[in-house]
């Protein structure tokens, strides 16, 4: 299986900031690296496929980069509504897996 | 709006068989550009893909559950069954019906159901 790694497991920021989460492959997956948002007692939504395409109705404050192995999701100016768990997802071979998350906290 | 809707009892004993039904409206099941997953979240901690099937009824199924999952797809109903055999505490989980979508630049689940919470307990 492909191991999905993010960094940090935790993070703490205020309104304005300038975020970053990695997510880190255990072996090439191209581009095919999901990103997703999860707020408590919630399905998780779809914010970026394909490493970097912004899903249909997503704000563009939220945005994707990388390939191979390495990649980031950065939100350019967080809003109340953005803390919440954020998840990679590889789609490149199954079983395709998750990381372990990302909880954005104020 | 496409929308999934999971059905299922919200408690399965021990050594059961756990069956859930993904009814999908607003868009047709049988579109070639689907696949139809199930996705659980135990409490408190991450996501874990289960399986998915198409609309002609081709299956993939993760490993470490294969042994004991079998999906299903009712065309008729535009409905998609999941069913896990041999259930122990360690299924208790948010049990997840999504779609995803299939195209050249990869595979993302795109649109989720609710989800619900299947507890395994005698």
């Amino acid at each position: 299986d492909i191991q999905m790694t993010q960094s940090p497991s935790s993070l703490s920021a205020f309104v304005g900031d300038r975020v970053t989460i990695t997510c880190r492959a255990s072996q090439s997956i191209s581009r095919y690296l999901n990103w997703y948002q999860q707020k408590p007692g919630k399905a998780p939504k779809l914010l970026i496929y394909a490493a970097s395409s912004l899903q249909s109705g997503v704000p563009s404050r939220f945005s994707g980069s990388g390939s191979g192995t390495d990649f980031t999701l950065t939100i350019g100016s967080l809003q109340p509504e953005d803390f919440a768990t954020y998840y990679c997802q590889q789609s490149f071979t199954t079983p395709y897996t998750f990381g372990q998350g990302t909880k954005l906290e104020i | 709006q496409l929308q999934l809707q999971e059905s299922g009892p919200g408690l399965v004993k021990p050594s059961e068989t756990l069956s859930l039904t993904c009814t999908v409206s607003g868009g047709s099941i049988s579109s070639s550009s689907y696949y139809w997953d199930w996705i659980r979240q135990p409490p408190g901690k991450g996501l874990e893909w289960i399986g998915s099937i198409y609309y002609g009824g081709n299956t993939y199924y993760n490993p470490s559950l294969k042994s004991r999952v079998t999906m299903s797809v009712d065309t008729s109903k535009n409905q998609f069954s999941l069913k896990l055999s041999s259930v122990t505490a360690a299924d208790t989980a948010v049990y997840y019906c999504a779609r995803q979508y299939s195209s050249s630049s990869g595979t993302p689940f795109d649109y989720w159901g609710q989800g619900t919470l299947v507890t395994v307990s005698s």
